[in-house]
């Protein structure tokens, strides 16, 4: 069985750009979440999903947004690059709400 | 909002030794989730706990829930090398199953 799997795995982006990263849960788990993690923190929580609907924003600006597919994949969108959002974003899928998380390798966004 | 508080920071450990990390929640929790992160790599879900006063082990690792399901331990006997890395606690609210991880413990090991 594959694990979550996120797209791409590095990226460099200029201020002001606009970033689109792509997540793919573990088959039959209904649970998306997305978390920035600078080095030497913990991830901080961005959004989470479960059965396409968002269930939870943590407090990041309008300029992060996401949405869950059908196929229960999941995209986090970031408008207006600021170099403060250079960092590694992780997507982590779950079975249901209350289960332990399976994370992807991460993004590694850095913004110039 | 809920917080998680997680200490020490570091802790540098002699090859053999015994060490513990620490958790606390803000919130009485739904669980309480510990996960590995090697340098470079990604978080790694360890053990999920989930009744109040709950100890699991695994191997050399013993995972601890407080009473109150605010608090939480993990303590690792006769470190080796391959238990460098950064372990991170993460509370589960019990209002909206929003998954909250501590700033995390580096351990590093002298051989």
């Amino acid at each position: 069985d594959a694990g979550v799997t996120q797209s791409p795995t590095h990226l460099i982006k200029t201020r002001g750009q606009h970033v689109t990263l792509r997540c793919s849960p573990i088959s039959g788990h209904k649970s998306v979440s997305w978390y920035q993690q600078v080095l030497g923190q913990g991830p901080q929580f961005i959004f989470q999903y479960y059965e396409k609907e968002e269930r939870g924003r943590g407090n990041f600006p309008d300029r992060f947004s996401a949405r869950q597919f059908p196929n229960y994949s999941s995209e986090l969108n970031v408008n207006a690059l600021l170099l403060g959002d250079s960092a590694l974003y992780l997507c982590a899928s779950s079975l249901d709400l209350n289960y332990g998380y399976t994370f992807g390798s991460g993004t590694r966004l850095t913004v110039v | 909002g809920q917080q998680v508080m997680q200490i020490p920071q570091y802790q540098h450990v002699q090859e053999g030794e015994d060490f513990t990390t620490y958790c606390n929640s803000s919130t009485t929790l739904s669980n309480i989730q510990w996960y590995k992160q090697r340098p470079g790599g990604h978080p790694v879900f360890l053990i999920q706990l989930v009744k109040s006063g709950e100890v699991k082990k695994q191997k050399r690792l013993t995972f601890q829930f407080g009473e109150a399901k605010k608090n939480s331990s993990l303590h690792i006997t006769a470190t080796q090398t391959t238990d460098v890395g950064t372990y991170f606690c993460a509370g589960l609210s019990s209002n909206d199953y929003k998954l909250s991880f501590g700033a995390g413990t580096t351990v590093t090991v002298r051989a």
